[in-house]
């Protein structure tokens, strides 16, 4: 069981947006604003696409976007393309040099 | 262009050990601290170790603290893993990755698959 909870498969439609949750503690998400999103294509490595909850590294869409409320983080993904369909991950700083995963959701476009 | 090639993974059985390597390029290895990250067949990610730039300091998952070791050649500019007394559960493919400003992990290898099977 992953320490960070996202949901199983989120969908669609080009143009629309979306959001995926990441739910963790105060011990982890809600403590440090250390978030960070992954996205992951079938058979690639992971690509980092938020850092630092809402931080977007050099290259990446200004269509993706983060936040936080609680201990509940989120990443937004507007305008959606047909290449966003992923599969997208957070972690977060957990505290004693540890870090934490969610297990991972789906994007579906439909 | 950064590069992180990993080798050294393959089969191994239960008990057994191996030894990770990660070959940097493209940037000042020997200023950065790495990771590695690993997913299970299937699975979500889960992170391994880390190590310091310059190696002095270095944190495990609790899940492998005591059989696996973390270390770098700066001269190199190669990161490695050794993993003894390997688990069924340590099948993977085990990710090197480059440390972010805030522990995240801001570029990956293509990564090297490591079999724990009898």
């Amino acid at each position: 069981q992953s320490a960070l909870t996202q949901p199983a498969s989120v969908s669609g439609s080009p143009g629309q947006s979306i959001t995926i949750s990441c739910s963790g503690s105060g011990s982890d998400v809600g403590n440090y604003d250390l978030v960070s999103w992954y996205q992951q294509h079938p058979g690639k490595a992971p690509k980092l696409m938020i850092c630092e909850v809402t931080k977007r590294p050099s290259g990446v869409s200004n269509r993706f976007s983060g936040s936080k409320s609680g201990n509940t983080a989120s990443l937004t993904i507007s305008g959606l393309q047909a290449e966003d369909e992923a599969n997208y991950y957070c972690s977060s700083y957990a505290g004693d040099n540890n870090v934490v995963f969610g297990g991972g959701t789906k994007l579906t476009v439909l | 262009q950064l590069q992180l090639v990993e080798s050294g993974g393959g089969v191994v059985q239960p008990g057994g050990s191996l030894t990770l390597s990660c070959a940097a390029s493209g940037f000042t290895f020997s200023r950065y601290a790495m990771h590695w990250v690993r997913q299970a067949p299937g699975k979500g990610l889960d992170w391994v170790a880390f190590i310091r730039y310059d190696g002095g300091s270095k944190y495990y998952a609790d899940s492998v603290k005591g059989r696996f070791t973390i270390s770098r050649d700066n001269s190199q500019n190669t990161l490695y893993l050794q993993m003894n007394s390997l688990r069924t559960d340590d099948t993977a493919v085990y990710y090197c990755t480059k440390a972010g400003s805030g522990w995240d992990f801001d570029n990956w290898g293509q990564g090297t698959l490591v079999t724990v099977s009898s």
